[in-house]
């Protein structure tokens, strides 16, 4: 299968400051990729759809100014988390869509753990 | 929400297969059934998608019943590497993905 590589796997950061992850297709060309965050115990929920070359469409009760993304090239997505504070302590996941004739298939990274202390 | 029902949880035992059922009961026409899992600590990994015919790949079988407000993924030997939740979600193409709390699958030995 088509493989998604995310950077880093894990960061620590104080509140207040602000992180970025990456998202790679690392095999393919990605116009379409997809942030996930997880919280212990949950499934995944849906932030965010990321467009390459064009601005990203958030989730209801997802704020846009507080996690920037940017879709720069069709193989790498960038998340922001501005100003993190612990309750975005999360395990973030994206995904990349390889579009299908009939169907689309989404590949998704290993995931980012993100602690806020 | 999630449009599928699927059992909280299931045991399988080494070597034999694991059948995961899943109801979709209002899947319309043009909505694909399709599996991930997720590994402890791990991004969801694709595992197989159907329409309305049976679906093989080397990881898995989808069983599509009839009138499609059901299906059943097949590993045919469960390994402990198996151990996973299992996501069974149904999505119309050019929709999103929605996950819904899946079937804890453990593998015994």
């Amino acid at each position: 299968g088509a493989v998604v590589s995310q950077h880093p796997s894990w960061v620590i950061c104080k509140s207040g400051t602000s992180v970025k992850i990456e998202c790679r297709s690392l095999d393919f060309q990605a116009t379409t990729m997809f942030w996930y965050r997880q919280f212990p115990k949950q499934s995944l929920m849906l932030m965010a759809t990321s467009n390459e070359g064009s601005k990203a469409t958030y989730e209801q009760g997802v704020e846009k100014d507080k996690f920037l993304i940017n879709h720069a090239s069709l193989t790498l997505s960038t998340l922001t988390v501005t100003s993190a504070h612990p309750e975005d302590s999360s395990f973030y996941i994206c995904s990349a869509l390889i579009p299908g004739l009939a169907a689309d298939t989404q590949y998704f990274g290993p995931g980012t753990r993100l602690t806020v202390l | 929400d999630a449009k599928t029902t699927q059992p909280p949880s299931m045991d399988c035992a080494e070597g034999r297969a694991a059948n995961l059922p899943c109801n979709h009961s209002t899947i319309s026409g043009n909505e694909y059934v399709y599996w991930y899992r997720q590994i402890h600590s791990q991004g969801p990994q694709y595992i197989i998608h159907g329409l309305k015919n049976n679906e093989t790949n080397e990881m898995a079988s989808l069983i599509i019943t009839e009138d499609r407000k059901s299906s059943t993924l097949i590993l045919p030997h469960a390994t402990l590497r198996d151990t996973a939740v299992y996501y069974c979600i149904t999505m119309e193409y050019g929709n999103k993905l929605v996950f819904g709390a899946g079937t804890i699958l453990r593998v015994k030995s």
